[in-house]
């Protein structure tokens, strides 16, 4: 069974510009979750969205914002991009938005 | 808010040796706690869960995890270390405030295991 799937894997923005990370739940998972894991540091909490909804939201600047399609796939938006938002983006699957998540690798966003 | 310290960014066995990674919460006894291995350009991967149906919690990879409610500490173990266990871990908690689906992680610590 495909896991968590992710893309890009890589890229490569300049400040100011504007970036959208995909995602893909493990099937069957209604939930997809999103961290910003900074290099040297633990995974921090972005959003949650549960069958559509956005059931949370973590201390992160409107800049970031994302989105469920019907397929349960989905999306993180950020826009003006900052060198401080140079981070690995993970993305996790849960069946209901509890903590069983299943994370897949990443994305590791570089802006210049 | 409960936030999770891990004391040791960097911690060097050799193989063979025990592997303690060291884990403490900050708050009011959290309802799970967790321990998740990166491997080099990887996402993360669950190694064991603390549910509180027992203190001493076994995961994937020989590792154990025992709770310890007077010394607020869950801490990793694993007697013998491999060269595959070289990785960053990290320890993780549910942000408290009644939500079910925040994680808050620690800084991590990275596992180093010399021949």
């Amino acid at each position: 069974d495909a896991g968590v799937t992710q893309s890009p894997t890589h890229l490569i923005k300049t400040r100011g510009q504007q970036v959208t990370l995909r995602c893909s739940p493990i099937s069957g998972h209604k939930s997809v979750s999103w961290y910003q894991q900074v290099l040297g540091q633990g995974p921090q909490f972005i959003f949650q969205y549960y069958e559509k909804e956005e059931r949370g939201r973590g201390n992160f600047p409107d800049r970031f914002s994302a989105r469920q399609f019907p397929n349960y796939s989905s999306e993180l938006n950020v826009n003006a991009l900052l060198l401080g938002d140079s981070a690995l983006y993970l993305c996790a699957s849960s069946p209901d938005g509890s903590y069983g998540y299943t994370f897949g690798s990443g994305t590791r966003l570089t802006v210049v | 808010a409960q936030s999770v310290t891990q004391l040791g960014s960097h911690v060097s066995v050799s193989e063979g040796a025990l592997v303690l990674l060291r884990c403490n919460y900050s708050s009011s006894v959290p309802p799970y706690l967790f321990w998740y291995v990166q491997y080099p350009n990887q996402g993360l991967q669950l190694l064991l869960k603390y549910t509180s149906a027992a203190t001493l919690v076994k995961g994937i990879n020989g590792f154990e995890a025992e709770f310890k409610k007077s010394e607020t500490s869950f801490h990793l173990t694993k007697p013998s270390a491999h060269m595959s266990d070289a990785a960053e871990y990290f320890c993780a908690a549910p942000y408290s405030g009644g939500s079910n689906y925040k994680l808050t992680f620690g800084k991590g610590t990275l596992l180093t295991v010399n021949p």
